[in-house]
């Protein structure tokens, strides 16, 4: 248990839905950050908030929003995606943004673009 | 159960010496990924190397090589001429399956310090 809960683990979408991927961390962080992971590729940094604010956005396509409420809470909507967004989304969190602290990582949630 | 254990959590280590960091797995899956990722104190996980478990020579990419020995599970990370910038924390990873549906398995990670 890492205490970083992802829902849902598993999701399927056409490319004109909109759905939301959730991120909770229970370990009282102040950081918490997106990652895609496809397929035998590394992670690839998508945000990164600290304090709830929007520190770092790699060229994430507009169709990928995220959304930080609070500090405990992180958000990825999703709308018009394209199949090349099929991947691994994993969250993390970590004390603070510039912390010698690991990151925490969530289980991930396996989308699929049909 | 799927697991990654690095069983370093520190180490110091002179500049410009080699350095070897451990990471032994366990999977009973045939296919898996192993990577291994650097994250300095700036939070980011940078990815330094990918080793497949098909693959039959040993991955390398600059300074970094990964010591595969598929028999033991064991891909340890090996750093040739250490510079001071690579003081930071290591990951070692692994993705059992990588056509199927899964999810990434981090170790707990080891802290090298390079030494002047």
């Amino acid at each position: 248990e890492t205490g970083v809960t992802q829902t849902p683990r598993h999701l399927v979408m056409g490319m004109t839905n909109k759905k939301s991927l959730k991120c909770e961390q229970h370990l009282g962080h102040n950081a918490m950050y997106w990652y895609k992971q496809s397929a035998k590729k590394p992670l690839e940094l998508m945000f990164v908030y600290n304090f709830k604010e929007q520190t770092e956005n790699n060229s994430v396509p507009s169709r990928f929003s995220p959304e930080c409420p609070n500090s405990s809470h992180l958000f990825l909507h999703l709308h018009t995606l394209q199949p090349e967004d099929s991947a691994l989304y994993l969250c993390a969190s970590s004390q603070e943004r510039s912390s010698n602290q690991p990151q925490h990582f969530g289980d991930g949630t396996r989308l699929s673009i049909l | 159960a799927q697991k990654i254990t690095q069983t370093q959590p520190g180490m110091f280590v002179q500049e410009k010496e080699a350095v070897t960091l451990d990471c032994t797995y366990d999977t009973s899956d045939p296919s898996y990924g192993l990577f291994w990722y650097k994250q300095p104190s700036s939070g980011e996980m940078i990815f330094l190397i990918y080793q497949g478990s098909y693959d039959q020579q040993n991955a390398t990419e600059g300074r970094y090589s990964l010591n595969f020995q598929k028999a033991r599970k064991s891909a340890n990370l090996v750093i040739s001429a250490s510079q001071l910038g690579d003081s930071a924390m290591y990951f070692c990873a692994m993705r059992r399956n990588m056509n199927r549906d899964d999810k990434i398995i981090f170790g707990k990670g080891t802290r090298l310090h390079i030494l002047p």
